[in-house]
């Protein structure tokens, strides 16, 4: 299996609070992905990273936030969480820029109350 | 946006009988993929198709690109318990790009012993 290790994999916040989701890598890809999982939607790209301080958006951004310092470290920040983001949130690696063999975490299950 | 649809949303097979899930189309994938998920678990990465007309098979699953490149099929033979799960096909953008995979809403597949 990919070294990808997601923290925390539970989690129930308050709506309005902040929420900071992490996904670790020991594989060295250069590529970082978040994607939420929702019944009915499928796998939604949040945001991507394409190396250390580059990140862009993707599909599903509004509401969220990254940071990428470290290689290996990912984080997603939900500013100020909402109903609406109780998701399954999955991170995902990729040592090519064109998305081919992608591996993923395990998966944060977020409730927002 | 490219958009993928998968069908059917849901089979329920007796085990030993035959399945093909569909994933099309209207836009140009480089490569497609497709990922077997299990409950709690992220998606893991089963085959990638490049070339259009491709054909993969990876034991009693047969894979197949189409000849435009903008649809896929997933056979299985003699479907067994094991193969339930969350099958979801996803596209490769055009051109290269580090900006993620667009998947598809998924198959649940149940194999009834």
């Amino acid at each position: 299996d990919a070294g990808i290790t997601q923290s925390p994999r539970h989690k129930v916040t308050e709506t309005g609070t902040p929420v900071t989701l992490r996904c670790h890598q020991t594989e060295n890809h250069r590529y970082m992905y978040w994607y939420r999982q929702d019944p009915g939607h499928g796998l939604r790209l949040i945001h991507y990273s394409y190396g250390v301080k580059d990140t862009d958006k993707g599909e599903v951004s509004d509401g969220y936030s990254v940071s990428r310092s470290k290689t290996e470290d990912f984080l997603l920040t939900l500013e100020s969480a909402t109903s609406s983001q109780t998701s399954v949130y999955f991170c995902a690696i990729s040592d090519s820029g064109r998305g081919t063999e992608a591996f993923f975490g395990q998966g944060t299950r977020l409730t927002v109350v | 946006t490219q958009l993928l649809e998968q069908s059917p949303q849901f089979l329920s097979i007796q085990e030993g009988e035959n399945l093909t899930v569909y994933c099309n189309s209207s836009s140009v994938f480089s490569s497609l993929q497709w990922y077997r998920q299990e409950p709690g678990e992220g998606p893991v990465l089963l085959v990638t198709v490049v070339t259009g007309g491709e054909v993969k098979k990876l034991k009693r699953l047969t894979f197949q690109f189409g000849d435009a490149r903008k649809d896929s099929s997933l056979h299985i033979t003699a479907a067994q318990p094991g193969d339930t799960g969350l099958y979801l096909c996803a596209g490769a953008p055009r051109g290269g790009g580090a900006d993620g995979l667009t998947f598809g809403k998924g198959t649940h597949l149940i194999i009834q012993p």
